[in-house]
């Protein structure tokens, strides 16, 4: 079946500590979002990629970096410079450039 | 900048009664989305609206498009508590290479 693969589901970290999130895709989708979600929130945009080996900022990219080496896979880390890294990412692929988005089942990141 | 605003971002809602989640946006698009999201979970699509005046129907959920207005509609008809859920609309942003911004969600409670 296709869909977008995301892991960890859980994750602990201690403040000062580098993560890194992992995205796969096998949906043949051009497009590959990272978005971040707090309690209560809605979703906000922090890297996006339309092809492979180029990704742009979003709204709140401070903190975090990307890196699109091949068009299935989208990882995202968590810095040490990321001030208040506890939420909900979510990873998302859409077939073009725009359109629907079709969301993994998210990454939930505690730091301690 | 685009702004994606919902109301009521709490609903609390009888069973057997209808209600109306609005959805306004600044800025002109002609593509809007409706999102599912249950607790702890990622996020589901319920309706992609692509024009004015398109309108989309599934069971119990009706979501219209009105673009001149800038607003779109998720209407519930008979609510069960199998529609307890929170729910967002999300528009192209075309100052974000046409990522989805979303609003800030409306979490839903039908109560017997």
């Amino acid at each position: 079946d296709g869909g977008i693969t995301q892991s960890p589901k859980y994750l602990f970290r201690k403040e000062g500590q580098n993560v890194t999130l992992s995205c796969e895709q096998n949906l043949n989708h051009d497009a590959m979002y990272w978005y971040r979600q707090d309690p209560g929130q809605g979703l906000r945009l922090i890297y996006y990629s339309q092809i492979v080996n180029d990704f742009q900022k979003g709204d709140i990219a401070e903190g975090y970096s990307v890196s699109r080496e091949k068009k299935e896979s989208f990882p995202l880390t968590v810095t040490s410079a990321q001030k208040n890294p506890t939420a909900f990412y979510l990873c998302a692929s859409s077939i073009g450039w725009t359109g629907e988005l079709f969301f993994g089942e998210g990454s939930r990141l505690t730091v301690l | 900048e685009l702004k994606v605003e919902q109301n009521p971002l709490f609903l609390s809602m009888q069973e057997g009664k209808n209600y109306t989640i609005y959805c306004n946006y600044s800025t002109t698009s002609d593509r809007l989305y409706w999102y599912r999201q249950d607790p702890g979970k990622s996020l589901e699509s319920l309706f992609v609206l692509l024009s004015n005046g398109a309108v989309k129907q599934e069971g119990r959920l009706m979501a219209s498009l009105d673009t001149k207005a800038r607003l779109s509609t998720l209407h519930i008809t008979a609510a069960v508590h199998d529609l307890s859920a929170t729910y967002f609309c999300a528009v192209d942003g075309s100052n974000s290479g046409y990522a989805l911004n979303f609003g800030k969600g409306t979490s839903l409670l039908v109560t017997p």
